[in-house]
């Protein structure tokens, strides 16, 4: 697997919290892709990070990226309902454009009231 | 745009049927990829074209599973002699580059 400490998680926080999920990959990469997935439909992209970037914000959204340990993040600030879905990290398999995603387990987030 | 458009929505097979299930990416896209997702093993890449051409199925299970893109408009993944393990939702996804990947909302396969 191309992902090391990354396995479905499920975490339930309360409305209004933060939250982080991590994710780490074996294989070396440039750009890391945060998917969400709500249930019935399929991966949408929520935030894109590249080795240039070390963070990047989009709204509650936070992504960081540390290619010396091959580590990213995601974080949600203040967390509401309509955050619940399942979070992924996935990365090309190959350093060449248009090579397969690559996906970690995921995390389960669920946020409640 | 409709995005990635994929039917069935859902397919019930009885085991050692076939299921051919479809695919209409995004016009314009010129990859299209098809992953599995099962609770257990995840979202697992089977196969993807680029402008039509096959390109990488190392995800494809060799004797059952096939892949095809006759033309830029669809694309089909052919499962034949279904079997209980093959259960899971099909998603099918295109890309115009080598940024974001756009998924359909997949087809929920279960073998009987």
């Amino acid at each position: 697997s191309q992902w090391g400490e990354e396995n479905l998680q499920a975490l339930s926080i309360q409305e209004g919290e933060d939250v982080t999920m991590n994710c780490s990959y074996k294989t070396y990469t440039t750009v890391v892709h945060w998917y969400r997935q709500d249930s019935g439909r399929g991966p949408a992209l929520i935030i894109l990070i590249r080795s240039n970037e070390r963070e990047k914000r989009s709204g509650r959204l936070r992504a960081t990226l540390d290619t010396s340990s091959q580590s990213s993040s995601l974080s949600i600030t203040a967390a509401q309902c309509e955050d619940t879905a399942v979070y992924f990290c996935a990365t090309r398999a190959a350093s060449s454009s248009f090579s397969k995603l690559v996906f970690g387990q995921g995390t389960s987030l669920s946020v409640v009231p | 745009n409709a995005g990635v458009i994929q039917t069935p929505r859902h397919k019930v097979t009885g085991k050692g049927q076939e299921a051919t299930l479809w695919c209409e990416p995004i016009s314009g896209h010129s990859a299209v990829f098809w992953y599995r997702q099962t609770i257990v093993q995840g979202l697992e890449f089977l196969t993807y074209f680029r402008n039509q051409a096959p390109i990488d199925d190392s995800g494809m299970p060799k004797e059952r599973f096939s892949a095809q893109m006759p033309n830029q408009s669809h694309s089909t993944l052919k499962i034949q002699s279904t079997q209980p393990q093959d259960s899971a939702v099909y998603l099918c996804a295109s890309s115009p580059s080598d940024t974001e990947v756009f998924f359909g909302k997949g087809t929920r396969l279960t073998v009987v």
